[in-house]
């Protein structure tokens, strides 16, 4: 059974401070991996999608890489601002089968930027 | 574009009593999910489906019933509440292409008294 691991569970960082944000996952056999931010409250907007493959996606301030041999991936944000303040959850869906339609999530890292 | 709006926003129930959580997209997905998220468990799958007219278990179904009432419709109907299901329901689409990306509702945070 897939498990997602986002390490650590909390982050607290001064603003302007660059950071990344670790998941990693048991079973390599995914089909793609997706990043969300949860503000507290709210559903959950999603970030960025990584394809199995491919090695990284970015959007602005954000980059996320995937090393799907090692099972992990990392979410990079630059310059980090108080409005960046939130919860970030990973989560994998597998590559087939009957559960394929199925996200497996991560309990996500909640990031406080301290202005 | 609405996107995918979820109601009510909140709900107290009292054990036994019955709901539906209704769901709608405005974005043309064939694929729709109901999750629950509590804490220290993260986010669960309870149903999905795949496009108009099919259903499928995920995760956790016990206790839930789902209606894909349309390709923009998908409900989530407890029948007799328990306090156990005292969560935040979300909904999520996702267009069934090649990424296969997922957008989520706002939520519905329900309460089992």
């Amino acid at each position: 059974k897939q498990e997602v691991t986002q390490i650590p569970a909390a982050l607290s960082v001064p603003e302007g401070e660059n950071l990344v944000l670790n998941c990693s996952f048991t079973d390599s056999a995914i089909y793609n991996l997706q990043w969300f931010r949860q503000d507290p409250g709210k559903g959950l907007t999603s970030l960025l999608l990584i394809q199995s493959s491919q090695r990284e996606q970015t959007s602005g301030r954000l980059n996320a890489s995937l090393d799907k041999s090692s099972g992990r991936s990392t979410l990079y944000i630059a310059a980090s601002q108080p409005g960046d303040s939130a919860t970030y959850l990973c989560a994998v869906r597998p590559t087939s089968g009957a559960g394929s339609y199925q996200l497996t999530f991560g309990k996500g890292t909640k990031l406080s930027v301290i202005p | 574009n609405a996107g995918v709006t979820q109601t009510p926003k909140f709900q107290v129930l009292k054990t036994g009593q019955s709901m539906t959580l209704q769901c709608a997209q405005d974005m043309n997905h064939n694929s729709m999910y109901w999750y629950r998220q509590d804490p220290g468990m993260g986010l669960r799958l309870i149903y999905y489906s795949a496009s108009e007219g099919t259903t499928d278990k995920g995760e956790v179904p016990n206790g839930y019933n789902v209606s894909r009432l349309n390709k923009r419709e998908f409900s989530l109907r407890l029948e007799s509440a328990a306090p156990s299901q005292t969560s935040v329901y979300f909904c999520a689409s996702s267009e069934d292409r090649d990424s296969y990306e997922q957008y989520f509702g706002p939520g519905t945070r329900l309460t089992v008294t």
